[in-house]
């Protein structure tokens, strides 16, 4: 089956940049999606298709996706951004299921 | 606004059934393919199973295939999931999640939103 790798952990300052990776065997050929999960609430959509940015989602979230690595760029984050952080393709090659990469806990300084 | 809710977690012991439910409201759920997605206490999420928008198409992951299914009576706007021959690892918060794409048969996300999930948990 398809897997989906992030680092456990992202640490930033206030007001800093941060990127979230997410990697895969030629995941630049998928959709990536990317959700937000602060304690003790549902995962919101923050990313979808690689880039596209959800209605009501600051524009200091963007996304790429290129060969074996996506990224969650966060910029000039703020204590508020502070969550788990989900990457999440489809896998149709065998069969079809939805895959969640293991999440990054963003930590905010 | 879009709204989900479920509802039918609870406590059950190895082996047993339980079925969770997932109302839906603000939005035309015949329309749109559904799904579950689980995560177990301090773990991350699970995709658990998707159900096309008129019901004709289901998949699961290989976790549950053969002991859950996914059903939905969009005559009540609801989404169902269930459960059969529990086990341990299968306590989880379950939520239900909209596919973001119309009448697609194959629907494979995103999702949003979710539902604010049901607590299942499995144990003698």
């Amino acid at each position: 089956s398809y897997v989906l790798t992030q680092p456990p952990s992202v640490s930033v300052a206030p007001g800093k940049t941060a990127r979230i990776t997410c990697g895969g065997n030629n995941i630049g050929s998928k959709n990536v999606h990317w959700y937000q999960q602060k304690p003790g609430q549902a995962p919101v959509l923050v990313i979808s298709y690689d880039s596209g940015r959800p209605s009501g989602i600051p524009e200091r979230f963007s996304g790429s996706n290129s060969v074996n690595t996506a990224t969650l760029t966060i910029s000039r984050v703020e204590a508020g951004d502070e969550a788990d952080y989900f990457c999440q393709v489809w896998d149709s090659s065998v069969d079809h299921m939805g895959v969640f990469g293991g999440g990054t806990k963003l930590t905010v300084l | 606004q879009v709204q989900l809710v479920e509802s039918g977690g609870g406590v059950v012991q190895p082996g047993r059934s339980l079925r969770l439910a997932c109302a839906a409201s603000g939005f035309t759920f015949s329309s749109y393919g559904m799904h579950w997605v689980r995560q177990a206490p301090g773990k991350g999420l699970e995709w658990v199973a998707v159900i096309s928008y008129d019901g004709s198409n289901k998949y699961y992951a290989d976790s549950v295939k053969g002991r859950f299914t996914i059903s939905r009576d969009n005559s009540n706007n609801t989404l169902y999931l269930q459960m059969n021959s529990l086990r341990p690892d299968d306590t989880a918060v379950y939520y239900c999640a909209k596919d973001v794409r119309l009448f697609v048969l194959f629907s494979a996300g995103p999702f949003d939103p979710w539902g604010q999930g049901a607590l299942v948990t499995v144990s003698s």
